[in-house]
């Protein structure tokens, strides 16, 4: 089962465009959503998180923005950098009875920056 | 810090044999999760552990897989026997009692002929 869905599988966007990844998830326990960013041959590293009593999240160029009704998130890359050229994964979580919570990937989003 | 360090980066063995992952998470994470990565199936939690108890093991795909954390800094996902299906990138990551952020090691490439 899976409990969060990403689209599109890739995108290409011009340098300086805005780039937009979606997810959606299923379970309406999950309270964390963050997203990773992975380069070739790393591992994926937190990009930036929110939580679902705010409705948008911005850091720098990279902002979530968070609808909690249609259990939908999306990234959004502002002036899009052959930098940011990477694959992109939404996850979600929840509290377990340990406390800690256990994240659920989406499928990833291959993003490339072209000049 | 160095990191969440995976050993070995690369491994490529034939069907059958068994193969041993190594994880070294970060000094004073007290979780520990190992998660497998396929083009067709993206990443996939397979076990966590919690002070070096396994916590959730259900994402473990069948009895050929195990993993143990004998202690704070060091844990090992092991397959036995080995299959053309388990090739894939195997990550470990770690982090620090309820704090959301979890640290991903570089990976180790998995090819199983």
């Amino acid at each position: 089962q899976q409990q969060v869905k990403q689209s599109p599988q890739s995108l290409i966007v011009q340098k300086g465009g805005i780039s937009i990844i979606n997810c959606a998830y299923e379970n309406t326990a999950f309270d964390y959503f963050p997203w990773y960013q992975q380069f070739p041959g790393k591992g994926p590293a937190l990009l930036i998180a929110i939580r679902p009593d705010v409705s948008e999240k911005k850091e720098g160029r990279f902002t979530i923005s968070f609808n909690k009704s249609a259990k939908q998130f999306s990234l959004h890359i502002m002036d899009s950098q052959p930098g940011d050229s990477a694959t992109y994964f939404c996850a979600a979580s929840r509290r377990t009875n340990f406390g800690n919570e256990k994240l659920t990937f989406g499928t990833g989003t291959r993003l490339t920056i072209i000049p | 810090d160095a990191g969440v360090i995976q050993s070995p980066r690369h491994e490529v063995t034939e069907m059958g044999q068994e193969v041993t992952l190594r994880c070294k998470p970060i000094s004073g994470h007290d979780y520990l999760f190992w998660y497998r990565q396929t083009m067709m199936r993206g990443l996939e939690l397979l076990i966590y552990f919690n002070n070096n108890v396994p916590i959730d093991d259900s994402g473990m795909p069948e009895d050929r897989f195990s993993a143990k954390m004998p202690n704070a800094s060091f844990s090992t996902l092991k397959i036995q026997p080995s299959e053309p299906r388990d090739s894939a990138v195997y990550f470990c990551a770690s982090n620090r009692g309820r704090r959301n952020e979890q640290f991903f090691g570089p990976g180790t490439r998995l090819t199983v002929l």
